[in-house]
């Protein structure tokens, strides 16, 4: 069965700081892969998307995330942090095929210092 | 604007008292799905809809109904409440059923069963 799996409960980073979330999947084929963000008392909000082609893709708000297949992840980095930054971050993957349901991690909380 | 709405927002029921959560999307999607958010879990699927009077169990259905009669519309149904679904629920859309198009949220709703 497919699965995602987020390492980092919680992260803290100074403002500025560049960061790294992980996430790893288990799936059999090529994945269709999100991440999406949490802000404090709102939904979710897709940062980015992958599903073929250039593995390094860019979403939203200066984050950007690689696939490697090889070794089944797909992180979420961006280069210098903002406060605003603070939020929970969940990694997901199409299940199923193209026609499937999301399966989410089980998210990471990012924490900004100033 | 184009947007999933749920009411209510907030929600404090006791045991065994039927509710309804509504959910509905001016987007004119087909796909739509409820998840559950618990701590330390991440988001779980409880029940989709890949179009009208077409439903399927998630992973989490237990205690819950749903139904589909317009396109618009996808209320949650919990027929007798415990505590243990105390919970954020959040319902989902997206345009026909491919992964490949962007999954809508909406806001959430909490629920508190006593």
């Amino acid at each position: 069965a497919q699965s995602v799996t987020q390492p980092d409960i919680h992260i803290t980073v100074s403002e500025g700081a560049s960061l790294e979330l992980r996430c790893n999947y288990s799936y059999g084929a090529t994945p269709y892969l999100f991440w999406y963000v949490q802000s404090p008392g709102q939904g979710l909000q897709l940062l980015l998307k992958y599903f073929s082609g250039d593995t390094l893709v860019q979403g939203i708000k200066g984050f950007e995330a690689e696939f490697k297949r090889s070794q089944s992840s797909f992180n979420l980095r961006k280069p210098s942090v903002h406060w605003s930054d603070a939020a929970e971050y969940f990694c997901a993957v199409g299940e199923g095929g193209s026609q499937g349901n999301l399966i989410f991690g089980k998210g990471t909380k990012l924490s900004v210092k100033p | 604007e184009a947007q999933v709405t749920q009411n209510p927002r907030y929600l404090i029921t006791v045991t065994g008292k039927k509710l309804t959560v509504t959910c509905s999307q001016n987007m004119n999607h087909e796909y739509m799905s409820w998840y559950r958010q618990d701590p330390g879990l991440g988001l779980r699927q409880i029940y989709y809809s890949m179009n009208v009077e077409v439903t399927d169990k998630g992973d989490v259905p237990e205690g819950y109904k749903v139904s589909r009669k317009e396109k618009r519309n996808f209320p949650l149904i919990l027929e007798s409440p415990s505590p243990n679904q105390t919970s954020l629920y959040f319902c989902a859309s997206r345009a026909r059923t491919s992964l490949v198009n962007e999954q809508f949220f909406g806001p959430g709703t909490r629920l508190t069963v006593l």
